[in-house]
């Protein structure tokens, strides 16, 4: 079956650095987004990814390890605004997103 | 009109009736999806439509249908609710299927089925 894994929950102070791992498993592979969800609200783009390597955009990195089935986010600089779901998903051989439960980040002052 | 809405906001239903879920783009994407959010689960795509005319089954289709009449509107319809149908959907375009190209998603219906 297919398969995302990532950490249900992590907690941040403002100011730091956080990296949320994603895993998975999927019956091929054409790329992998991560999103973001406020509480209460839709998901949003962050990141897309679909070759080995760090892609970087402002205080978001998002990293890809195909052979490893392994990625990860990492915010840094954190604020307060950045508590969240963060939602990491698969496009898999059929075209179609296969998707994490998400990471739910609390941020502290 | 900016981007995607979804009606209604919210909805209580009883079990046992009809309900359609609204939903307008106005991005002229191709491909829309409808999704369900249960806590602990990820986004679940319920169908998908490639293209007007076109709709596909996704992974948990059963108890809903769509139809694509047009490039804007993908409406999903619960043929007869049950309290498992109890859940927030999104809807979400892109510009076209099969590309590596961004899902935007609507603000979501919260429904909950008595």
């Amino acid at each position: 079956g297919q398969n995302i894994d990532q950490p249900t929950e992590m907690t941040a102070t403002e100011g730091a650095i956080v990296q949320i791992n994603c895993t998975y498993q999927t019956s091929g592979f054409n790329g992998l987004f991560w999103y973001q969800q406020h509480a209460g609200e839709a998901p949003t783009f962050l990141s897309y990814n679909v070759l080995d390597g760090l892609e970087e955009k402002g205080r978001f990195s998002s990293f890809l390890s195909r052979s490893k089935g392994y990625s990860y986010l990492l915010l840094k600089e954190l604020q307060m605004k950045d508590s969240a779901s963060y939602l990491c998903a698969v496009r898999d051989s059929n075209y179609q997103l296969i998707w994490g439960a998400g990471t739910k980040l609390i941020i502290k002052p | 009109i900016a981007g995607i809405t979804q009606a209604p906001t919210s909805q209580i239903l009883a079990a046992g009736r009809r309900m359609t879920l609204r939903c307008t783009q106005d991005m002229r994407h191709n491909a829309m999806y409808w999704y369900r959010q249960d806590l602990g689960l990820g986004l679940r795509l319920i169908h998908y439509s490639n293209t007007a005319g076109t709709t596909g089954k996704g992974e948990v289709p059963d108890g809903y249908s769509v139809s694509r009449a047009n490039t804007d509107d993908f409406p999903l319809t619960l043929a007869s609710a049950v309290p498992s149908q109890t859940s927030v959907y999104f809807c979400a375009s892109s510009e076209e299927a099969g590309a590596p190209d961004t899902q935007y998603f609507g603000p979501g219906t919260r429904l909950t089925v008595l």
